[in-house]
């Protein structure tokens, strides 16, 4: 009866790789986000899609590219992958959004780049 | 943009002490202040909210207080517990720009027993 779960858990790579999260959320949610929390914890919004259109681009690099195929799902494809990249990466839903809303986050998954 | 500040980086007290964890906030727009807190290997969890039109906010041992004058705002924790040792993180809703809930860069709270 996960809320809000993302794929894999862990994922160790080589640089230079291609490589994507999964998340898909049973809340009924209308807004989904990405969000990065580096190695000293500090938690930086990526992305936000609301109803499938994307509402919130950071200045990340376009490496970075999220897709939302229906309002319960946004993965995030990395392309070329850098050790920079190394993080923990965690998608979240809200009813509405982005702000004034209860974030539910998933548990995160630990991006390792080699 | 909206930039939050969080203190401090880490607290160690006493099983039954108090601790109590202190945020400011920029824009003056912002309008509500949620805590999180994160357990180890898990994503944040929100423990309490509180919007610009109340002062205090309390659940059970944790309480909230917010001065918009001032432009910050605290989570207290009262009779702490081992298993409230976590990462907390303070955050605040940008009403311009990119319009989105800005963290602060969390506190590390040690409950000894």
């Amino acid at each position: 009866d996960t809320a809000v779960s993302q794929t894999p858990k862990y994922l160790v790579t080589q640089m230079g790789n291609d490589k994507s999260i999964k998340c898909e959320q049973n809340l009924g949610h209308d807004t989904m986000y990405w969000y990065k929390q580096d190695s000293k914890k500090f938690l930086k919004i990526m992305f936000s899609y609301n109803n499938k259109e994307l509402i919130i681009n950071e200045t990340v690099p376009n490496r970075f590219s999220p897709k939302s195929p229906d309002k319960a799902h946004l993965n995030l494809h990395i392309n070329s992958l850098e050790l920079g990249d190394s993080a923990v990466y965690f998608c979240a839903s809200s009813q509405g959004g982005p702000i004034n809303e209860k974030l539910f986050f998933g548990s995160g998954t630990q991006l390792s780049v080699l | 943009g909206e930039n939050v500040e969080q203190h401090p980086s880490t607290l160690s007290v006493q099983e039954g002490d108090s601790a109590v964890i202190k945020c400011t906030y920029s824009d003056s727009a912002s309008n509500y202040f949620p805590w999180y807190k994160q357990e180890l290997g898990k994503g944040p969890q929100l423990i309490i909210d509180i919007r610009s039109n109340v002062g205090e906010k309390k659940d059970q041992r944790i309480a909230v207080t917010l001065n918009k004058t001032a432009k910050h705002f605290s989570l207290h924790i009262t009779e702490t517990q081992p298993e409230d040792s976590a990462v907390y993180f303070c955050a605040a809703s940008a009403q311009t720009g990119r319009r989105a809930l800005t963290f602060g860069s969390g506190t590390r709270l040690q409950v000894q027993p």
